[in-house]
């Protein structure tokens, strides 16, 4: 089943806006992960969030979780057309099962 | 550089006919996955292996066969009996970490045709 769910599932923005992409979720999580696929490749991971912290940064990205509402969101800041890619959130069922939510497309004009 | 390894990149089966997809890590990582993505989708869980000579199955192993007979290797079989094989396959690997704190490192994929 898919617990994440990624929205909007599709993003065009200009380079050098910010873009932002929300996550929801149905059950009680120990932490959240965002994965970026470029194209036809595998995915990357890019931050994880632990249930007890509301805000991480990683260079240009910022992600916040908010349990209350079961929903996480990913800033991507001073976007640049590299960014274009799918970012997807995971959350974790049992001990080790990561469940992946349909993504989100974005798409960086020049 | 350490990472995960696919093998083939693209990969055609023909009626009736078995395939088996190469997954290799030199990570050191004692977990094991196997993933299906359909176009435009998310990622659904085939199996998962935490330890050698042992693996689970995920949310749709029906037609798949897996074996982790060593730590660096999960090789997966399609098997006739998966009426609908085309796929982009992904394979990734992790630390064993409790409640899922470990990331996902992930090979880049072997896409899987009909004939």
């Amino acid at each position: 089943s898919q617990q994440g769910e990624e929205d909007p599932q599709a993003l065009s923005i200009q380079e050098g806006e910010n873009a932002t992409m929300n996550c929801s979720y149905k059950t009680s999580i120990n932490n959240l992960q965002w994965y970026r696929q470029n194209s036809g490749r595998g995915l990357v991971h890019l931050i994880l969030i632990r249930s007890n912290e509301r805000e991480k940064h990683s260079g240009r990205l910022r992600v916040t979780l908010d349990t209350s509402k079961k929903s996480s969101s990913l800033l991507i800041t001073a976007s640049r057309a590299a960014d274009t890619a799918s970012y997807f959130c995971a959350t974790v069922q049992g001990a080790q099962k990561l469940v992946f939510g349909q993504g989100t497309r974005l798409t960086i004009n020049p | 550089d350490g990472g995960i390894t696919q093998s083939p990149k693209y990969l055609f089966r023909k009626e009736g006919q078995n395939v088996t997809l190469s997954c290799e890590q030199n990570l050191n990582h004692d977990a094991m996955y196997w993933y299906r993505q359909d176009p435009g989708q998310g990622l659904r869980l085939i199996y998962y292996s935490q330890i050698v000579n042992d693996f689970q199955k995920g949310d749709i192993a029906e037609g798949y066969s897996v074996s982790r007979e060593k730590k660096e290797s999960f090789p997966l079989t399609v098997t006739s009996a998966q009426k609908n094989p085309t796929a982009f396959y992904l394979c990734a690997s992790s630390r064993w970490g409790q409640g899922g704190n470990q990331p996902q490192h992930f090979g880049d994929g072997t896409r899987l045709s009909i004939l």
